[in-house]
């Protein structure tokens, strides 16, 4: 299996532009997670699917973000408008039982808003 | 609040010199600790699971015990391919992942 893919690998925009980051979890896997890394706030879970439905979502920091699931093979994590402090490394991880089964991640995407 | 707390923050070695990282947990009915290792760069790469106090995972150098306060990892002889950062993570309420700040490890030669 190719792991957990996402893209861009790199993100460079400007405020008030939107971005959107795209994950393909490992085939099979019911759970899909959305975490934001910052040397300030370490790793943090932004959101987490269960067979494609949002199941928690009270870590997304703000409106201007969003997430969604419209398959079992592919995510989104959308961020309109863009600011500076969302500059972050964004990583999408999967796994088959929920939070207490191993968590695969992806290679993240680093987000650079200018 | 559900919380792990790492430390060392950062630790420097000599190659063959063993030690030990911490990571402390408040986390009402841990259902889980998890231990991953980070390359700069590179998304987060799964090392230990750890369910009950007393239990005890190892792999080559590597070994992660588990008490109820606290989790482990003892690194034995270590050589400069260790060096990264670890992460400690606890599942807490709501089936998530809390992670500590992680500990950077550098193994000199």
């Amino acid at each position: 299996d190719a792991g957990v893919i996402q893209s861009p690998r790199h993100e460079v925009t400007e405020m008030g532009q939107e971005v959107t980051l795209r994950c393909k979890p490992i085939s099979g896997h019911d759970y899909l997670f959305w975490y934001r890394q910052t040397m300030m706030r370490g790793l943090e879970l932004l959101i987490y699917f269960n067979n494609n439905v949002p199941i928690d979502d009270s870590g997304m920091p703000e409106d201007r973000f969003s997430a969604k699931m419209p398959n079992a093979s592919f995510s989104t994590l959308k961020i309109q408008p863009s600011e500076p402090r969302d500059s972050a490394v964004y990583f999408c991880a999967s796994s088959l039982g929920g939070a207490r089964d191993t968590q695969y991640f992806g290679p993240g995407t680093r987000l650079t808003v200018l | 609040e559900d919380q792990v707390t790492q430390s060392p923050e950062a630790l420097r070695l000599q190659e063959g010199e063993s030690s030990s990282l911490n990571c402390s947990y408040t986390v009402s009915g841990l259902r889980g600790l998890f231990w991953y290792r980070q390359d700069p760069g590179k998304g987060p790469e799964f090392l230990f699971t750890l369910y009950s106090a007393g239990e005890e995972k190892e792999k080559e150098r590597l070994k992660a015990t588990l008490t109820k306060k606290e989790s482990f990892l003892h690194i034995t002889a270590p050589k400069p391919e260790d060096s990264a950062t670890y992460l400690c993570a606890a599942v807490a309420q709501g089936n998530k992942l809390v992670f500590g700040a992680g500990t950077i490890l550098r193994v000199k030669s």
